[in-house]
């Protein structure tokens, strides 16, 4: 199983309520990621999780906040977002190589197809 | 913070022909890597190149990789319609764990 499923598809909520994205992959990987991409941008990355310990967090607003509960799950809490946060959020997963030289290398990432968020 | 710059932004050709992208970088790099995203949908890994490596080939693509540049192009060979894409570069730095994109490049392929 080659796949990084992500639930809901697609999902509209306003500035006051309390959502969840989830994503899930059952390759072994245990570097879990997500990402946040606008429209006709790059993906930016917002979290990383490797070994289920949050390793990066690339200054990101607490009204996002990541949950790690198991190798395989990987969740985004979402409260009081802006409308500025409504973009495509990506989940992706890697192998975490250990080399004997430089520390740990991160392999090619593999994405789920996303979240559209909006938030009105 | 974007770590690759791809050029050009946009790329349009017909079917038969090849497409070259191209992307700078900044930093010392473990690896770059091309990734191409469908409208609105996840991205999927096409080739993984390492610092140590120049050239490296997978069907139709063909990726090159100058360090001493800090670039890469990838080219796309014998274009097809379904090719049409936003291709972006990733790179993961020598010193750090993550991967930063590119802005990467819209390619049509018009049949």
């Amino acid at each position: 199983d080659t796949e990084v499923t992500q639930t809901p598809k697609h999902l509209v909520m306003g500035m006051t309520n309390k959502k969840s994205l989830k994503c899930e992959q059952h390759m072994g990987h245990r570097a879990m990621y997500w990402y946040k991409q606008k429209a006709k941008k790059p993906p930016e990355l917002m979290f990383v999780y490797s070994y289920e310990k949050l390793s990066i967090n690339e200054s990101v607003p607490s009204r996002f906040s990541p949950e790690c509960p198991n190798s395989s799950l990987l969740n985004l809490h979402l409260h009081a977002l802006q409308p500025e946060d409504s973009a495509l959020y990506l989940c992706a997963s890697s192998q975490v190589s250990v080399t004997g030289t430089s520390g740990r290398k991160i392999s090619e990432q593999y994405f789920g197809p996303g979240t559209r968020l909006t938030v009105t | 913070s974007q770590q690759g710059e791809e050029d050009p932004q946009a790329l349009s050709i017909q079917e038969g022909e090849n497409a070259t992208m191209n992307c700078s970088y900044k930093t010392s790099i473990n690896n770059l890597q091309w990734y191409r995203q469908n409208s609105g949908r996840g991205l999927v890994h096409l080739i993984l190149i390492r610092s140590n490596e120049r050239e490296k080939h997978s069907g139709r693509l063909r990726v090159t990789l100058d360090t001493s540049k800090k670039s890469s192009s990838l080219l796309i060979t014998a274009s097809r319609a379904a090719d049409t894409a936003s291709y972006f570069c990733a790179t993961e730095p020598y010193n750090n764990n993550d991967m930063r994109f590119g802005a990467g490049t819209r390619l049509t392929v018009k049949p």
